[in-house]
C-alpha cells in the first residue's frame, strides 16, 4: 500500500507525558499537514510544510507541540506535558503542489490519542 | 476569512433512493470546494474536488456536487444509495492556492436497507 500511514495508530497516555506520532506521506509528495479532529467535529489544520520547511502554524498549535519533518520526508508530531483536552484523533495528509490550485491532500488512517 | 456549514447533522435514506448533503461555504477569494468521506476505523477519502473549471463535479462511486455561486452552495448528491455509501461526509474549503483546509461539521449518512 503506497498511501500515507501513521504509526501509531492508537496511544494512551497519563496527563503530563510526552508523545510523539510519526507519518510517512506517499513518497513523491512534498508537502505534508497534520490535523487534529475531536468527537464530532471535522478535522481542524495544525500545520503544514513544504519539504522540510514548516510555512504555516495554526493558532491551535500550542507551545506544547511541535512538528518536524528533518529531511523532507516523513514527519513527527510531538505533544509535551500532555493534557486531556488533548485527547482527539491527529490526521496527516499529503499532497503534491498543484502550482496555483489547491491541492489534492490525501490523509492516513490517524493517531487516536487518549490522555488519561 | 474561509468557513462551511452543513447544514445537516444527519441523513437517512433509504437504499436505492437519491442522496442530498447540502453545504454553503463562505471564502474571501475564488474557493476551491472538496467533499471527503470518511468511514468507520478509515481515513478520508476524497469524493471529488471543484477548483474554478466545470460547475458540476463527477466523483467517486456515483457522487456528484454543483458549485453555484450566486448561492454560495456546494450540494453533494447521488441518485441511488447504496448500503456501502453509510458513512461521514465533509464539505471543504480552501481559498484556491491556499493550502489549510476548513472543513465542516460532518453529515452523517444513514442508508435504510
Amino acid at each position: 500500500d503506497t498511501g500515507v500511514s501513521q504509526d501509531p495508530r492508537h496511544k494512551i497516555t497519563k496527563r503530563g507525558q510526552n508523545v510523539t506520532f510519526r507519518c510517512d506521506p506517499i513518497s513523491e509528495h512534498n508537502r505534508l499537514y497534520w490535523y487534529r479532529q475531536t468527537l464530532g467535529q471535522g478535522p481542524e489544520f495544525l500545520t503544514y510544510f513544504q519539504n522540510e520547511a514548516q510555512l504555516e502554524k495554526s493558532r491551535l498549535l500550542s507551545d506544547r507541540f511541535s512538528a518536524e519533518r528533518p529531511k523532507g520526508s516523513f514527519s513527527t508530531l510531538e505533544i509535551q506535558r500532555t493534557e486531556q483536552g488533548d485527547s482527539a484523533m491527529y490526521l496527516c495528509a499529503s499532497s503534491l503542489a498543484a502550482g496555483g490550485f489547491t491541492d489534492t491532500q490525501y490523509f492516513g488512517p490517524g493517531t487516536r490519542l487518549t490522555v488519561l | 476569512a474561509q468557513s462551511v456549514t452543513q447544514l445537516d447533522s444527519h441523513v437517512s435514506v433509504s437504499e436505492g433512493t437519491p442522496v442530498l448533503l447540502r453545504c454553503n461555504y463562505s471564502s474571501s477569494y475564488s474557493p476551491s470546494l472538496f467533499w471527503y468521506v470518511q468511514h468507520p476505523n478509515k481515513g478520508l477519502q476524497l469524493l471529488l474536488k471543484y477548483t474554478s473549471a466545470a460547475t458540476l463535479v463527477k466523483g467517486i462511486n456515483g457522487f456528484e456536487a454543483e458549485f453555484k455561486k450566486s448561492e454560495t452552495s456546494f450540494h453533494l448528491t447521488k441518485p441511488s444509495a447504496h448500503m456501502s455509501d453509510a458513512a461521514e461526509y465533509f464539505c471543504v474549503v480552501s481559498d484556491s492556492g491556499a493550502n489549510n483546509l476548513f472543513f465542516g461539521t460532518g453529515t452523517r449518512l444513514t442508508v435504510i436497507p
